[in-house]
């Protein structure tokens, strides 16, 4: 069955400290890959996507992704976080050749202080 | 830039009720789709929605559930009696629809519902 891992469930950071938060999936064919943020009170917006090509995605607000085909992994990264980088975040797939159904993960809860 | 729009942002029904969720998916979108968070869980796929059939629906979206695109703009979900169980985040979202593989779902603000 597909799935999707995300390993950290609550991350607290400090403002300008790096950021990475892991996610992996199973699935047993060709996937897109998807990062979407929801900020406190506000809609699913997408940070970035990976179909095909180039492994590493750059998305808005400075944040990139890493697809590593070997590793079923595509995590996300951020050099330098700020205070309003605090939100949720959620890592999907869906399966490649249509127009298909979202597997999320869990969501990670990132925390920024000042 | 064009959003996913859903009413209400909060539901209250009793244990029994019927309710129905609205969304306004992005105009020129093709693809509907519904999802659910129930407190604390991740978010869960219910059904998809093309040229006014269902292409999709996981095994959450039973006999209680339906969709219906009634005019050219709303794409609606019926609870036809709700349960406690039901109370949840309902997310709308849609899609282009883009020939190959690259389709995006953008996704609406939620409808929060409450079961009592």
């Amino acid at each position: 069955a597909q799935s999707v891992s995300q390993h950290n469930h609550h991350v607290i950071l400090s403002e300008a400290a790096s950021l990475e938060l892991g996610c992996n999936y199973s699935y047993g064919g060709t996937v897109n890959l998807f990062w979407y943020v929801q900020y406190p009170g506000q809609h699913l917006q997408l940070l970035l996507k990976y179909f095909s090509g180039d492994p590493l995605v750059k998305g808005i607000k400075g944040f990139e992704a890493e697809f590593i085909k070997s590793k079923f992994s595509f995590n996300l990264r951020k050099p330098s976080v700020q205070w309003s980088d605090t939100a949720e975040y959620f890592c999907a797939v869906n399966a490649r050749g249509g127009y298909n159904k979202l597997i999320f993960g869990a969501g990670t809860r990132l925390a920024v202080h000042p | 830039e064009p959003e996913v729009t859903q009413t209400p942002s909060h539901q209250v029904t009793q244990m029994g009720q019927e309710v129905i969720l609205r969304c306004v998916p992005i105009s020129n979108h093709l693809y509907f789709y519904w999802y659910r968070q129930i407190l604390g869980q991740k978010v869960e796929f219910l059904v998809s929605f093309y040229n006014n059939e269902i292409s999709e629906k996981s095994e959450i979206f039973d006999d209680q559930f339906s969709v219906e695109r009634p005019d050219g703009s709303n794409f609606t979900l019926k609870i036809r009696s709700t349960k406690l169980e039901d109370s949840a985040m309902y997310f709308c979202a849609s899609s282009e629809g883009l020939a190959g593989d690259t389709d995006t779902q953008y996704f609406g603000p939620g409808t929060r519902l409450t079961v009592l």
